[in-house]
């Protein structure tokens, strides 16, 4: 089945506790994305990858980091997750960078204390 | 600056069309329109996208205004399992690849 798959779903940590929510698509898309959902602000794209090796910033990039080493994998890495991290995660991916659907995750959602 | 506005709330009588608007002055011309939707805290689905022409599929249509600065989605025959929150979506210009997804239409779907 085609599908973006994240985990973990639901995490809990403490500030300051570095953690990756890993991400991986199995439907060979160059193109994935990750984004953050909090209320009242809609999703706002945090780091995109347009293919292997190839990232860069979107709107809310402050405070974590990705690395896209394999085309079907693009982590997303808190360093040092504060409270104002605490959100709503959603990966996503699509064929090609120059546009089309994209598909995504089923989130994560993350609480920093 | 929003690259998108949407109303931040509808509701559609079950069975009738929902008619869903969206503004997009700032839209260069090549960068699509995509509609997305949210269903409670799940990943958005994919609905619908255009350049220019009107589109439809399976789920609904897209009317794109002329001079391309507004859209609006149709979901032709509303159903109880169409209340969610839709999204407008446009390419952030100038940016590459960064999409501007805003804070979306609260659909309800009344019996």
């Amino acid at each position: 089945e085609a599908q973006v798959t994240q985990n973990p779903r639901y995490l809990i940590t403490v500030t300051g506790k570095k953690l990756t929510v890993t991400c991986s698509q199995n439907m060979n898309h160059e193109y994935m994305s990750w984004y953050r959902q909090d209320p009242g602000l809609g999703l706002r794209q945090i780091y995109y990858s347009m293919n292997v090796e190839v990232t860069d910033k979107g709107d809310v990039p402050e405070g974590y980091k990705v690395s896209r080493k394999e085309k079907r994998n693009f982590p997303l890495i808190l360093e040092s997750p504060s409270p104002n991290q605490t959100s709503l995660y959603f990966c996503a991916s699509s064929l090609s960078w120059t546009g089309g659907a994209q598909y995504f995750g089923p989130g994560t959602r993350l609480l920093v204390l | 600056d929003a690259k998108t506005t949407q109303p931040t709330s509808m509701d559609c009588a079950e069975g009738r069309a929902a008619n869903l608007p969206c503004n997009h002055s700032t839209i260069s011309g090549n960068e699509y329109v995509y509609w997305y939707r949210q269903i409670h805290s799940q990943g958005p689905q994919y609905i619908i996208h255009g350049l220019k022409n009107n589109e439809t599929n399976e789920m609904a249509s897209l009317i794109i205004t002329e001079d391309r600065k507004s859209s609006t989605l149709i979901l032709p025959h509303a159903t109880l399992r169409d209340t969610a929150v839709y999204y407008c979506i446009v390419r952030v210009p100038n940016t590459g690849n960064q999409f501007y997804f805003g804070t979306g239409t609260s659909l309800t779907v009344i019996p």
